[in-house]
C-alpha cells in the first residue's frame, strides 16, 4: 500500500544552519505531496505543497521537490532560525486516502 | 472564517466514564478526520467522513464512535474511557480526499 517514510529525529541545528529532511515514498499512480509543521502544543499547518512531477512547493524558505523519479520530497532550508524549532511531517494524498509520515522534530539552537 | 474549532480543550476522564469530543468547521469541506498523536508520536487515524450520513473506520477506531448528521459537524465519542486513550485529538478538514487537510488546534484528554 501507499506509505511516507521520513528521516528520524530529532533533528538539532544551529541558527543559521543548512536544513534537510528527507521523505520518501512509496505509491501508485499520481499522488499530490504535502509538508506539514507543527509547533508545540498547537494542531498541524500546511506548510507546503506539490501536485505533481518536477513541481516545486516553497513557502516562509522552505522548499520541497517533487522528484517522481526518485520518489521523494524532501524538505530544504538555507538557513534555519530558533523559530522553526518543531515538528515537520510529510504526508501524500492518493485516490482519496491521505497517508502522514511519523515526523521529524528539529531543534534549532541559538 | 474559523476554519476547525475543537471542544474542549482539555479534559481529564477517570476511567469508565464517557465523552464527547466536538468538532465543526466552516468551510464546508465534505471530509472529515479525526486523528489522535501519543506523546512523541505521528498521527493515527481514528474515523473519517467523505459527507453527512458516511463514516468509515480508519486504523484505531476501538474505543470510539463517530457521527456526521450534518457537513458542519463529527463529533467522537469515547464509550468506557481506558488510560491507553490517553493522547491527544485532532480533527481535520477537507474538500475531497485529494486536496490538503485543515487541522484543529487539538483536545489534550487524560484518562486517570
Amino acid at each position: 500500500g501507499d506509505s511516507v517514510t521520513q528521516m528520524e529525529g530529532p533533528v538539532t541545528l544551529s541558527e543559521e544552519a543548512f536544513l534537510t529532511i528527507n521523505c520518501t515514498y512509496t505509491a501508485t499512480g499520481y499522488p499530490s505531496l504535502f509538508w506539514y509543521v507543527q509547533y508545540p502544543g498547537e494542531g498541524l499547518q500546511l506548510l507546503l505543497k506539490a501536485t505533481k512531477a518536477d513541481d516545486k512547493g516553497s513557502n516562509k524558505g522552505f522548499e520541497a521537490t517533487y522528484r517522481k523519479e526518485t520518489t521523494s520530497f524532501h524538505l530544504e532550508k538555507g538557513s534555519v532560525q530558533v523559530s522553526d524549532s518543531a515538528v515537520y511531517f510529510c504526508a501524500l494524498s492518493n485516490f482519496n486516502k491521505f497517508y502522514f509520515g511519523s515526523g521529524t522534530k528539529l531543534n534549532v539552537k541559538p | 472564517n474559523a476554519g476547525v474549532t475543537q471542544t474542549p480543550k482539555f479534559r481529564i476522564l477517570k476511567i469508565g466514564q464517557s465523552m464527547t469530543l466536538q468538532c465543526t468547521q466552516d468551510m464546508n469541506h465534505n471530509y472529515m478526520y479525526w486523528y489522535r498523536q501519543d506523546p512523541g508520536m505521528g498521527l493515527k487515524l481514528i474515523y473519517y467522513s467523505v459527507g453527512a450520513g458516511i463514516t468509515d473506520k480508519g486504523e484505531v477506531p476501538n474505543g470510539y464512535n463517530v457521527s456526521r448528521s450534518t457537513t458542519e459537524d463529527f463529533p467522537l465519542r469515547l464509550e468506557l474511557a481506558a488510560p491507553s486513550q490517553t493522547s491527544v485529538y485532532f480533527c481535520a478538514s477537507s474538500w475531497d480526499g485529494t486536496n490538503e487537510q485543515f487541522f484543529g488546534p487539538g483536545t489534550r484528554l487524560t484518562v486517570l
